[in-house]
């Protein structure tokens, strides 16, 4: 089973932040918080992954809540050709045998000239 | 980062055969996987493949039906064998080194069987 939940589905008008939130309310004390896209037609790419802090990249920046039960993926200025189906994962840090990286349902991202 | 190819891209099969689908990766990985993408589906992970030991499948998933090689850090096949249309998928080969947090993944193989 997976261990997050997100909405199936989003939309967000280009040139908007768009705020792709995630629960994973079971999380445990050594598993990050990893983000993954997948583009129609296209193998998952990495956005960002996170612990506890705040983090932010080039592609995005990632919120987590202090209790560490929900987090929200920002895209700042979400361009069309962000439109996607975003997955939220929690694995330990580096995955191994008992972190594989496991898939839900994700977020399909529907950005909107 | 890791560049992660997939030959074939797509293929069209018959029910009874099994195909032979092949990942490389330009460089030395640690962890090499297997994925399956069912349409209008996530992926599902099918097996870990292990250098130079037997692969690691997950629950649902056996030796007979997906054979796994790994004869080197950077090329790994998954075979479907005995195909039937209920394996009509899309199958990912996905990549990650020892000690980074991120995992590639290649473009898949588009597999149709009839």
């Amino acid at each position: 089973d997976a261990k997050t939940t997100q909405p199936p589905s989003m939309d967000c008008a280009e040139g908007r932040a768009a705020n792709l939130p995630c629960n994973h309310s079971t999380i445990s004390g050594n598993e990050y918080v990893y983000w993954y896209r997948q583009i129609h037609s296209q193998g998952p790419q990495y956005i960002i992954h996170g612990l506890k802090n705040n983090e932010t990249n080039e592609m995005a920046s990632l919120i987590i809540t202090e209790d560490r039960k929900s987090s929200t993926l920002i895209l700042p200025h979400a361009t069309l050709r962000d439109t996607a189906v975003y997955y939220c994962i929690v694995r330990v840090a580096h995955g191994g045998s008992q972190g594989n990286l496991i898939f839900g349902k994700g977020t399909k991202l529907s950005v909107k000239p | 980062s890791a560049v992660i190819s997939q030959k074939p891209s797509r293929d069209i099969c018959q029910r009874g055969t099994s195909l032979t689908i092949q990942c490389q990766v330009d460089s030395q990985v640690t962890m090499m996987f297997w994925y399956r993408q069912q349409p209008g589906q996530s992926l599902t992970l099918i097996a870990t493949a292990n250098q130079g030991s037997e692969a690691t499948y997950e629950s649902g998933f056996v030796i007979d039906k997906f054979p796994i090689s790994r004869p080197n850090l950077t090329f790994s096949t998954l075979t479907v064998s005995n195909m039937s249309p209920e394996d009509s998928s899309i199958y990912l080969c996905s990549a990650q080194r020892g000690g980074s947090y991120e995992q590639y993944f290649g473009p898949g193989t588009r597999l149709t069987v009839t």
